[in-house]
Order: C-alpha cells, then sequence, then structure tokens
C-alpha cells in the first residue's frame, strides 16, 4: 500500500507554545488529508478533512482556531496545535487518499504530550 | 455513530484461523466495507475492503452475507503479530471514516 508518514513521532512541549506536525504522502498524491485524535483507550476521532488548495472542513466540537490545517500541496499537510494546554495532550493521526475508492492509508501517528 | 457492531475482545491461539464478526444491518446498497486494524501505539493499517462479493488479499479474507448485513475478517494463520484491534467499517464513496470502537483481537502462543 502507498506510504503516508508523520513528523515528529513524538514531541513534548510545554502549555501555552504551539505544536507543528506535519504528515507528508511519499509516494502518491494525496487529494485529501484526514486528521484525527485518539485518546487512551478511545477510538480514532476524526478533527478535520482537507482538501488540497483549500480550506479544511472541522468537525462538530473541534476548534478550527486552536487546531491550524494546512495543505499547501497534494503531498503535505500540517496540523498545529496553538497555544497547546495538557487536555490536548493526545495521540494525532493523518491519513491521506488518492482519490481511489476511499481508501485510506494511515500515518504512523504523532504522541503529543503538553506539560 | 459507527453503523457497525463489533464483539469487545476475541482469543485465537497462533497459527489458528482468526474469524472477526462485524454486525452492519442498516448498511445500504452503496456502502462498503472495510476493515482496518492498529496494533498499540500505531496508525490503522488498511487490511481489505469489499461491496457485496467476497475478498482475499494476501493478508486476509472477507466473507460478507447475501443480504450483507453482516460480514466476517478472516486471518487464515494467526500469528502474535497479528494482535491488534481490529476495525470494521462501513462507508459509502464521498463519506468519512467512523471508528467505533473495534475488536482487540490477542493472538495467544
Amino acid at each position: 500500500g502507498a506510504v503516508v508518514s508523520q513528523h515528529p513521532s513524538r514531541v513534548i512541549c510545554k502549555s501555552g507554545t504551539s505544536v507543528k506536525i506535519e504528515c507528508r504522502s511519499l509516494d502518491f498524491q494525496a487529494t485529501t488529508m484526514f486528521w484525527y485524535r485518539q485518546f487512551p483507550k478511545q477510538s480514532l476521532m476524526l478533527m478535520a478533512t482537507s482538501n488540497e488548495g483549500s480550506k479544511a472542513t472541522y468537525e462538530q466540537g473541534v476548534e478550527k482556531d486552536k487546531f491550524l490545517i494546512n495543505h499547501a500541496s497534494l503531498t503535505l499537510s500540517t496540523l498545529t496545535v496553538t497555544s497547546a494546554h495538557p487536555e490536548d495532550s493526545s495521540f494525532y493521526i493523518c491519513s491521506a487518499s488518492g482519490g481511489q475508492i476511499n481508501e485510506q492509508f494511515f500515518g504512523p501517528g504523532t504522541r503529543l504530550t503538553v506539560l | 455513530d459507527a453503523k457497525t457492531t463489533q464483539p469487545t475482545s476475541m482469543d485465537c491461539a497462533e497459527g489458528r484461523a482468526a474469524n472477526l464478526p462485524c454486525n452492519h444491518s442498516t448498511i445500504s446498497g452503496n456502502e462498503y466495507v472495510y476493515w482496518y486494524r492498529q496494533i498499540h501505539s500505531q496508525g490503522p493499517q488498511y487490511i481489505i475492503h469489499g461491496l457485496k462479493n467476497n475478498e482475499t488479499n494476501e493478508m486476509a479474507s472477507l466473507i460478507i452475507t447475501e443480504d450483507r448485513k453482516s460480514s466476517t475478517l478472516i486471518l487464515p494463520h494467526a500469528t502474535l503479530r497479528d494482535t491488534a484491534v481490529y476495525y470494521c467499517i462501513v462507508m459509502a464513496y464521498g463519506q468519512n471514516f467512523v471508528f467505533g470502537p473495534g475488536t482487540r483481537l490477542s493472538v495467544l502462543p
């Protein structure tokens, strides 16, 4: 299957700082990228969907001003957690779709810990 | 809300077939059945998907009942590395994935 990478794999930051997470599709052009969040012992929850060159669509309850998503190219999307707080500590996972029959390829995830 | 119901957990002996059931009684005609799995602290991994017919690939087989209200994922020879949470997802083209709690499969030596 196609390969999606995320960077960094884990990050620890102080409360109030901003953190940027990158998601790259390495061997295909991702027309759509998705960002999920997963708290311990819970399932993945979709945060937002982004199409290359357009604004992201956020799920209900996800603050767009706090979780900034940029999908500037067909191989890169970034998620910036602004003014992070301890409750934002979670496992953030991106996925990418190349327009095939809804098949999504997931990145390895980024574990964010906010102190 | 997820459109599927799966057992919370299952055990399987190493080397035996693992059969993971999924109920999707409200599935629509244009919705596919997808299976993904998530090994601890990793991103989900695509396994297989199907619409009506049974499907097989190098990882698994997907058996969909004729009325499409349920399906079974079969791992023919489970190994310890198959221990993971398995998600059954029903989705039509253009919809987003909705992950339920999945089935936690433990492959025992």
